[in-house]
């Protein structure tokens, strides 16, 4: 079946580490998205990638990486310079100039 | 600054109930909106997709309807059944804004048996 793997599912990390979390599609979409959700706040977009090799900064990226070697992957770095860095990550993807974006299950991150 | 508002914040109904959940925007060039659901701890669904050419679009129990002069959609879901319980949240996408949406905080609905 085609989808949207993230993991790992649940990850905890001491202050001052990066950490990498995945995000992997088989539907063939061209754009990836990263998306943070907090309580109380809406979905906020931290990356997206419309082709690989390129990706532009979204509303939140300090303290955040990214890279877009495959069409399929879209990793996620969360550095020691993100101050606030718990939070629920969220990936999703779209065929280009499409509207409906599939999301995979998401990445809980929480630091110690 | 375009904002998304969802109103109530939560809602619990009984089974079998019609219910309405509100989506109000504040972007006068809207290109879509969208309804998704989430469970809790899990990623989202995407429900129903409204273009702004749109004024509703139809899935099964689900109806979600546009409003661009109000600036207002609604999601009505039809016999309410507690497989239904899950945040529904509403996202619309500015005609000028590269592919991001502007997202509501949701409307967590607890149908109870």
């Amino acid at each position: 079946d085609g989808g949207i793997t993230q993991s790992p599912k649940y990850l905890f990390r001491k202050e001052g580490q990066n950490v990498t979390l995945s995000c992997e599609q088989n539907l063939n979409h061209d754009a990836m998205y990263w998306y943070r959700q907090d309580p109380g706040q809406g979905l906020r977009l931290i990356y997206y990638s419309q082709i690989v090799n390129d990706f532009q900064k979204g509303d939140i990226a300090e303290g955040y990486s990214v890279s877009r070697e495959k069409k399929e992957s879209f990793p996620l770095t969360v550095t020691s310079a993100q101050k606030n860095p718990t939070a629920f990550y969220l990936c999703a993807s779209s065929t280009v100039g499409a509207n409906v974006l599939t999301f995979g299950a998401g990445s809980r991150l929480t630091v110690l | 600054k375009q904002e998304v508002t969802q109103i109530p914040a939560a809602l619990s109904v009984p089974e079998g109930e019609n219910l309405v959940l509100n989506c109000s925007f504040t972007d006068s060039a809207i290109y879509n909106l969208q309804w998704f659901r989430q469970d809790p701890g899990k990623g989202l669904t995407s429900l129903l997709l409204i273009q702004s050419s749109q004024r509703e679009q139809t899935s099964g129990r689900l109806n979600a309807s546009l409003d661009k002069s109000s600036g207002r959609s609604t999601l009505y879901i039809a016999a309410s059944q507690p497989g239904d319980s899950a945040t529904y949240l509403c996202a619309e996408e500015n005609a000028g804004n590269n592919r991001k949406l502007i997202w509501g905080l949701g409307t967590s609905l607890a149908v109870n048996p």
